[in-house]
C-alpha cells in the first residue's frame, strides 16, 4: 500500500499565478481533506471531499477550489496566489470519519 | 467550532527522560488522533485513540474523552523523538480534523 501521496513535493509560483496540487488517497479510502499549514502553525483545514463532492469547507476565500475523481483521488486549485499562501499543503484520506492518514505535503512558495 | 489547546508549547529534554504532553478540548468528540510531525513535514500517525489507553513501544496514550482530554507519554526518548507533536480531534459524524497549535519537543544527547 502507496499511502497518501502528493505531487509535486514543491512548487514556486508567482504572485497572481493559479496552482494545481494533487492527491492519491490510500487504498481503500473514500475521503479526502485538504489542509493548509503555515510556518509554526498547526494544519488548518480547508475542504473535503466525498463521493466527488465538497462536503464541508473551512474558512478560506473562493480562490482555493477543488475536485474528486471517480477514483477518489482529489486537486486543489488555487487562483490568484498571494504571498500569504506559501504554505505546506496537506492532503489526507480517511473511510468516512475513522482514522486519517496525510501525504507527505506540497511547500508552496508564491514569490 | 471545537477548540484544542495543547501543552506545553515547547519541551526540552535530555535523551533518555520521560514526558507526558496534554491535549484539552471543548466539545465531544468522535475522532481524536496524535501526530508527529517530522522535519520534512510529513504527519506521522502515533495514536487514534477518541478513548481509552493504547501502547505502542516506548509510546502510550490515554483519552478521558468525559473530561476532555488526552495524554501522550514519550519514555526514555530518544534524539529522533524530536519535532512537532500535534493532537487533532473530530467532533461529530464526519467533520474534518481540528489541530492544535502543537508542542515542540527537542531531545538533546
Amino acid at each position: 500500500d502507496a499511502g497518501v501521496t502528493q505531487s509535486p513535493t514543491h512548487l514556486i509560483k508567482t504572485r497572481g499565478q493559479q496552482v494545481t496540487l494533487r492527491c492519491s488517497p490510500k487504498s481503500g479510502h473514500d475521503t479526502v481533506s485538504w489542509y493548509q499549514q503555515a510556518l509554526g502553525q498547526g494544519p488548518q483545514f480547508i475542504f473535503q471531499y466525498y463521493e466527488e463532492e465538497e462536503r464541508q469547507r473551512g474558512n478560506f476565500p473562493d480562490r482555493f477550489s477543488g475536485h474528486q475523481f471517480p477514483n477518489y483521488s482529489s486537486e486543489l486549485n488555487v487562483n490568484a496566489l498571494l504571498l500569504g499562501d506559501s504554505a505546506l499543503y496537506l492532503c489526507a484520506s480517511s473511510l468516512g470519519a475513522r482514522e486519517a492518514f496525510f501525504g507527505q505535503g506540497t511547500r508552496l512558495t508564491v514569490v | 467550532g471545537i477548540q484544542v489547546e495543547q501543552s506545553p508549547p515547547d519541551l526540552i529534554l535530555q535523551e533518555g527522560a520521560n514526558s507526558t504532553l496534554r491535549c484539552n478540548f471543548s466539545d465531544s468528540v468522535n475522532n481524536l488522533q496524535w501526530f508527529h510531525q517530522n522535519p520534512w513535514g510529513q504527519l506521522i500517525n502515533l495514536f487514534y485513540i477518541p478513548s481509552g489507553t493504547k501502547q505502542n513501544g516506548r509510546l502510550s496514550a490515554t483519552t478521558v474523552a468525559t473530561e476532555r482530554y488526552s495524554l501522550l507519554y514519550i519514555s526514555s526518548s530518544q534524539t529522533t523523538d524530536s519535532g512537532v507533536y500535534f493532537c487533532a480531534v473530530g467532533s461529530s459524524g464526519n467533520t474534518p480534523l481540528v489541530f492544535g497549535k502543537g508542542t515542540r519537543l527537542s531531545v538533546i544527547a
